[in-house]
């Protein structure tokens, strides 16, 4: 049974940094591509980023980019999102995903809320 | 970005009922679409991709169609455990997400 549970959430002061990590389970972890997708409260979803199966090529979409950064240990079967200069419009529920082929979102965690906040 | 546009925004329809709930791109998407279905305080879960292609483990009432900018996710004979948040997903680009449908039991 595949498995994605996030960890690292939490209450974040702005411009401040916070990590989040993901253990994946009941998959070869190295052989599939890896994403992070945000839903605001009350609202839709977002794709955040999405990294290789072999943490050759990373992802990111614009209001993200240069603020966040996602990475594998591939030896841990672990996903990260370390997100950095955070601002209020980045509180959310993070959900870590397994990315086919960077395409369709096949699974998902049960997501780790993060509110950015003074 | 390609924009998805998702109507209705909600939805109330009988048990029993068929019920569809549809998605235009703002450019042709080749059928890279998939649909997910989010229950109350749940992670989002695969229903349906390349517009038409049923996941594992996903009854056979839940059909996706359509082509080009236009697409539709089709339920027959909506049960009580139907009741959710459908969302829509290009992936032709960079992924984006329809605005979502929250369909509730009449």
């Amino acid at each position: 049974e595949v498995q994605l549970v996030e960890s690292g959430g939490g209450l974040v002061q702005p411009g401040r940094s916070m990590k989040l990590s993901c253990a994946a389970s009941g998959f070869t972890f190295n052989n599939y591509d890896m994403a992070w997708v945000c839903q605001a409260p009350k609202k839709g979803l977002e794709w955040v980023a999405t990294i290789s199966y072999d943490g050759s090529s990373t992802y990111y979409r614009d209001s993200v980019k240069g603020r966040f950064t996602i990475s594998r240990d591939n030896a841990k079967s672990t996903l990260y999102l370390q997100m950095d200069s955070l601002r209020s419009e980045d509180t959310a529920t993070y959900y870590c995903a397994r990315h086919m082929g960077i395409t369709y979102f096949d699974y998902w965690g049960q997501g780790v809320m993060v509110t950015v906040s003074s | 970005d390609i924009q998805m546009t998702q109507s209705p925004a909600s939805l109330s329809a009988s048990l029993g009922e068929t019920v569809t709930i549809e998605c235009r791109a703002s450019e042709d998407i080749y059928n890279g679409l998939a649909w997910y279905q989010q229950k109350p305080g749940k992670s989002p879960q695969l229903l349906i991709y390349n517009a038409n292609s049923l996941h594992t483990g996903v009854p056979s009432r839940f059909s996706g169609s359509g082509s080009g900018t236009q697409y539709s996710l089709k339920i027959n004979s909506l049960q009580s455990e139907d009741v959710a948040s459908y969302f829509c997903q290009q992936y032709y680009d960079y992924p984006t997400f329809g605005g979502g449908t929250k369909l509730e039991l009449k």
